[in-house]
């Protein structure tokens, strides 16, 4: 089945600054790749996905990349706030059972 | 995006009760819908898929007899969590499934079992 490995599993930025997480997948099949956060307490939040026709998507301060050939995908969070501070989940879906798979996660504290 | 929610939020209680979670696709008809655990600092784990008016499909390693699913409308679908164990305690979280790819979570159910 579809394998998703999701890095760093913490990540610490200052106010402002930017992030990037980075995930990899091992079924070249799959084909939609979506990014949730998820705040304490809460169920996760769709925030951005990307299709595998697609090389790059944008939306505000939020982008997402995809190599196929390489098998990976990463988010890029630009001038971050404090209220970007979550666990953010990577996943992937399309390959055999076509079932989402999730990253195992990473917890973004941004500093004030 | 599709709103979906759930009751209750939170849940405690006894060992060996039964506890009923309750899923609703607020703004669409969803024939298929999920369940997924998540343990604390953990990533989400599917349980089982919901289909509506047909048997769910359970991934390996749950039990059916124990976590009892039911998809009887388009907008509901329920997760009986029977014979409850302190082994049980974990954030339960539930998806519908729109245009076939996109799924949309609800607020999830903490259960605790003493």
């Amino acid at each position: 089945g579809e394998n998703v490995e999701q890095h760093p599993s913490t990540l610490s930025v200052q106010e402002g600054d930017s992030a990037v997480i980075k995930c990899t997948y091992s079924d070249s099949a799959s084909n939609y790749f979506p990014w949730y956060k998820q705040e304490l307490g809460k169920g996760p939040q769709l925030i951005i996905d990307i299709r595998s026709n697609v090389g790059e998507k944008k939306d505000q301060r939020i982008a997402v990349t995809l190599n196929k050939t390489a098998k990976h995908f990463s988010l890029h969070i630009t001038e971050t706030q404090p209220e970007d501070s979550a666990v953010y989940f990577c996943a992937a879906k399309g390959g055999a059972g076509n079932m989402l798979t999730f990253g195992g996660g990473t917890r973004l504290m941004v500093k004030p | 995006g599709a709103v979906v929610s759930q009751h209750p939020s939170r849940v405690i209680c006894k060992s060996g009760t039964s506890v009923k979670i309750e899923c609703r696709s607020l703004d669409f008809q969803a024939t298929t819908m999920f369940w997924y655990r998540q343990f604390p600092k953990q990533s989400l784990m599917l349980m089982a898929t919901s289909n509506e008016g047909s048997k769910a499909t359970y991934e390996q390693g749950v039990e059916k007899d124990k976590f009892l699913i039911n998809h009887a409308s388009l907008t509901l679908s329920t997760l009986t969590v029977t014979s409850a164990h302190p082994e049980d305690s974990s954030f339960y979280i539930c998806s519908n499934l729109a245009l076939g790819e996109t799924q949309y979570f609800g607020p999830g159910t903490r259960l605790l079992v003493l």
